[in-house]
């Protein structure tokens, strides 16, 4: 099994609905991070929590919010989704005891009509 | 702030080419450099990274070392396979920091 795992891995929704992406790791890592992914931008963080009671912007926080469940769930919600949120969104974990090593879900295909 | 910069793609080649992926940063300190692979439908793996200036990052025949000189950190690989092609992204961490600050990506495609 996937030590990193995201649902949905595909999603089409309208504009101004609210979705939510989940993420959950097996990893026992206190560290998790949500990214999105756009062509010919790389990738970029949103948002990242270094534990259940942490939790904090990144570079591109507008338009989305954050839940950490508990250690080892952590979700992202679209509001209102609107259209330039169409994007890859990646999660990813880590752990300092492990070094700065961050490892990544498979991903979820979001696409906003 | 902190950037990271890498050649565009993509980079086409005939198996066992020799490869290179350029990729430089800007960074205030020193921080640990990165390199994360992507292949088709799949989330990004790392690939290799170096936390100290000199130091060589290696892994499945790939090489990159860390240049505080020219602050940069290149990507080799000697003799590329048809399943090396994949999207190659360099990235750094400032010390002490958690975040990742990501090249915007080069596509390899290796072909028989």
């Amino acid at each position: 099994d996937a030590d990193v795992t995201q649902t949905p891995r595909n999603r089409i929704t309208k504009t101004g609905k609210r979705i939510m992406l989940e993420c959950s790791q097996t990893k026992g890592h206190d560290r998790m991070y949500w990214y999105r992914q756009d062509p010919g931008l790389g990738l970029r963080l949103i948002y990242y929590s270094f534990d259940v009671k942490d939790i904090n912007k990144g570079e591109i926080s507008d338009g989305y919010s954050v839940s950490r469940q508990a250690q080892a769930k952590f979700s992202l919600s679209l509001e209102s989704a609107i259209p330039n949120q169409t994007a890859l969104y990646f999660c990813a974990t880590s752990d300092l005891k492990g070094g700065e090593t961050q490892y990544f879900g498979p991903g979820t295909r979001l696409l906003v009509l | 702030g902190d950037s990271v910069t890498q050649m565009e793609g993509p980079v086409t080649l005939s198996e066992e080419a020799f490869l290179t992926i350029n990729c430089t940063y800007t960074a205030t300190g020193y921080p640990s450099l990165f390199w994360y692979v992507q292949y088709p439908g799949e989330g990004l793996q790392l690939l290799l990274k170096a936390t100290k200036a000199d130091d060589k990052g290696s892994n499945k025949g790939f090489e990159a070392t860390y240049r505080k000189e020219t602050t940069s950190f290149h990507l080799e690989k000697g003799s590329v396979q048809v399943s090396d092609s994949a999207v190659y992204f360099c990235a750094s961490q400032g010390y002490g920091t958690d975040k990742l600050i990501f090249g915007t990506g080069t596509r390899l495609q290796v072909f028989p």
